[in-house]
């Protein structure tokens, strides 16, 4: 029972470096989407996905881009890091294209990373 | 867009004490609100949800209640135990699922 897997858990990066983040579901989930999570400020939606070849942005997408060329896989790349970008995200998939309103988010167990 | 606010910041309880957290909501238009817990070092999870055509859900000894009146939602714990202790995120959602900022919630024995 893999679920939302993501890699790596852990990353230190220096400013203006780049870095893919993988995200692989096996639940055949149509929604994908992408969170940072930074302390007192809960989880922000970056990136989502309804479906493979479809994304939109979130909250809060700058400095970051995504794609989705198959069902199982969503990666969020890290154009040039920067230090704000210092966070934890989270990777999660649901059965619906809304990810909220047709029921349980499936999340990650996260990668932490750290831009110097 | 949406924006979710959730109080207190921080709880600590007895065990066998109940537990209560509050969220508010702006948009109007949502009609699901999810309760995730988070465990050190874990993604959150689920662990009950409401949509806007019920006002009370119970799942054991967990409940959440729901005055879309006053756009406020409420996370209830009862007989607490410590592995109740975690980090408890509420949210709101129409299209998007926007999150509150979360409740470090403590059960000491």
């Amino acid at each position: 029972n893999a679920g939302v897997t993501q890699t790596p858990k852990f990353q230190v990066l220096k400013t203006g470096q780049s870095m893919t983040l993988q995200c692989a579901q096996d639940m055949n989930h149509e929604y994908m989407s992408w969170y940072r999570q930074d302390p007192g400020m809960g989880l922000r939606l970056i990136h989502y996905s309804v479906g493979a070849g479809i994304t939109d942005q979130g909250e809060v997408p700058n400095g970051y881009n995504v794609s989705r060329s198959t069902t199982e896989d969503f990666p969020l790349r890290l154009l040039s890091a920067a230090p704000s970008q210092t966070s934890v995200y989270f990777c999660a998939s649901s059965p619906g294209t809304s990810g909220g309103n047709t029921g349980e988010l499936f999340f990650g167990e996260g990668s932490r990373l750290t831009v110097l | 867009g949406e924006n979710v606010e959730q109080h207190p910041s921080t709880l600590s309880v007895q065990e066998g004490d109940s537990a209560v957290i509050k969220c508010t909501y702006s948009d109007s238009a949502s009609n699901y609100f999810p309760w995730y817990k988070q465990e050190l070092g874990k993604g959150p999870q689920l662990i009950i949800d409401i949509r806007s055509n019920v006002g009370e859900k119970k799942d054991q000894r967990i409940a959440v209640t729901l005055n879309k009146t006053a756009k406020h939602f409420s996370l209830h714990i009862t007989e607490t135990q410590p592995e109740d202790s975690a980090v408890y995120f509420c949210a709101a959602s129409d299209n998007d699922m926007r999150f509150g900022a979360g409740t470090r919630l403590t059960v000491k024995p």
